[in-house]
């Protein structure tokens, strides 16, 4: 199985802020990369897909780029919503496993 | 509206069955392949399995193959998801979700979830 490694696990950040997460992938997932926002209780939420195209609907302040085996999520000016757990997870091979997450903190 | 509805949880012993069912709507449910992802108490995401549009084909994390087995009945707009011999560490909310193209290989991501069914593993 490919192995995802996001960092930092958590970061603490505030309202204004721009943040960035990264995530690696074990060996090349090409561009088959994606990204959720879950925030406590409820189901997660598609940010961004192949790597870096904004899933309708998600704010421009939303950012995904990389390649290959390195991956980042930048939000640009954080707003209060923005307060969750992020995960990455690879698509290009199943199991399409995931990241541990990483928590945006106030 | 797009939604998902899972059912089927609750508690059940370990070594027992359960099957969860996901009702879809709102989409052209045969062209999307279909996933199970759950979450254990505090931990993060999992993907469990996962159906082509057609249900022709169909793969599993490692710890479930050979105990869960995904269908689905594109006549009813349903997927289900087959859990026997469970276990303890099978505890967790399980979502059912909708995947962007008809194959379960390389994906673009899951823009369609449900609200998610408890699974609990106890005796």
């Amino acid at each position: 199985d490919i192995q995802m490694t996001q960092s930092p696990s958590s970061l603490s950040a505030s309202v204004g802020d721009r943040v960035t997460i990264s995530c690696r992938s074990s060996q090349s997932v090409h561009s088959y990369l994606n990204w959720y926002q879950q925030t406590p209780g409820r189901a997660p939420k598609l940010l961004i897909y192949s790597a870096s195209n904004l899933q309708g609907g998600v704010p421009s302040r939303f950012r995904g780029s990389g390649s290959a085996t390195e991956f980042t999520l930048t939000i640009t000016s954080l707003q209060p919503e923005d307060f969750a757990t992020y995960y990455c997870q690879q698509s290009y091979v199943t199991p399409h496993t995931f990241g541990r997450g990483t928590t945006l903190e106030i | 509206e797009v939604q998902l509805l899972e059912s089927g949880g609750g508690l059940v012993q370990p070594g027992g069955s359960l099957r969860l069912s996901c009702a879809a709507s709102g989409f052209n449910f045969p062209n999307c392949a279909m996933s199970w992802v759950r979450q254990a108490p505090g931990k993060g995401l999992e993907w469990v399995a996962g159906i082509s549009g057609s249900g022709g084909d169909t793969d599993y994390t490692q710890s479930v193959k050979g105990r869960f087995t995904i269908s689905r009945d594109n006549s009813k707009n349903t997927v289900f998801l087959q859990m026997n011999n469970l276990r303890a560490d099978d505890t967790a909310v399980y979502y059912c979700a909708k995947s962007m193209l008809y194959s379960i290989r390389s994906q673009w991501g899951m823009d369609v979830w449900g609200q998610g069914t408890t699974v609990t593993v106890s005796s």
